[in-house]
């Protein structure tokens, strides 16, 4: 069964430094990966997935994330943290006709 | 472009009272995705829909929830009875093809429904 793992509920981070939120999936064969972001009272908004192709993706709001396939992981990446990115980052994957399976969210504290 | 829209945000009832939730899609969206987001935890899908006709519902508990995609637009899920581990955030998601699943989802506001 596929799965996703976010394994730190909470990242906290000064603004103006880089910052990492952690994704590992399990997926068979070639998957598809997924970053969206939740606010408060808000849905989630897409920010940056990865099908096919280069293994560095950029997305919206200057965030970007990396395939690495050896390590099934697509961590989520900002050179530069704003406390506007302060929110519940949550990873998905997928693959052909099976539906995405979500993370359990990271919240993310940008402290200025 | 308009978004996703949702009704109504907020929704309280008591076991075993039954509930509907509306969700109006991204025109021209052909898919429509219903989601049940408990706290603390990510969406988990619970029924596809691809223009009206039903793709995927395998996670659905079909006792006691239902939906329906009117004339491949609007959809309605409904909960009936509904029991206090139902609680949780309701999302509807579209997205513009259809078939598969690497297509971007777009999603609504939600409805947080509490259950007494």
């Amino acid at each position: 069964a596929q799965s996703v793992a976010q394994p730190e509920d909470q990242v906290n981070v000064a603004e103006g430094n880089p910052l990492t939120v952690k994704c590992t999936y399990s997926v068979s064969g070639n998957p598809y990966l997924f970053w969206y972001v939740q606010y408060p009272n808000r849905g989630l908004q897409f920010l940056l997935k990865y099908i096919t192709g280069d293994n560095l993706v950029k997305g919206s709001y200057g965030f970007e994330a990396e395939f690495n396939k050896s390590q099934t992981s697509f961590h989520l990446k900002k050179p530069s943290a704003l406390v506007s990115d302060s929110a519940l980052y949550f990873c998905a994957a997928g693959r052909g006709n099976t539906p995405l399976v979500f993370g359990k969210g990271t919240r993310l504290s940008v402290i200025a | 472009e308009a978004g996703v829209a949702q009704s109504p945000r907020y929704k309280i009832i008591e076991k075993r009272q039954s509930v509907a939730f509306w969700c109006n899609p991204i025109s021209g969206h052909a898919t429509l995705y219903w989601y049940q987001q408990i706290l603390g935890q990510g969406p988990k899908l619970l029924i596809q829909f691809q223009n009206n006709g039903v793709v995927d519902d395998s996670q659905l508990p079909k006792d006691r929830f239902s939906a329906e995609r009117l004339k491949g637009v609007d959809s309605t899920l409904k909960i009936q009875p509904a029991k206090l581990e139902d609680s949780a955030v309701y999302l509807c998601a579209s997205s513009l093809e259809a078939g598969g699943y690497s297509y971007t989802q777009y999603f609504g506001p939600g409805t947080r429904l509490t259950v007494l």
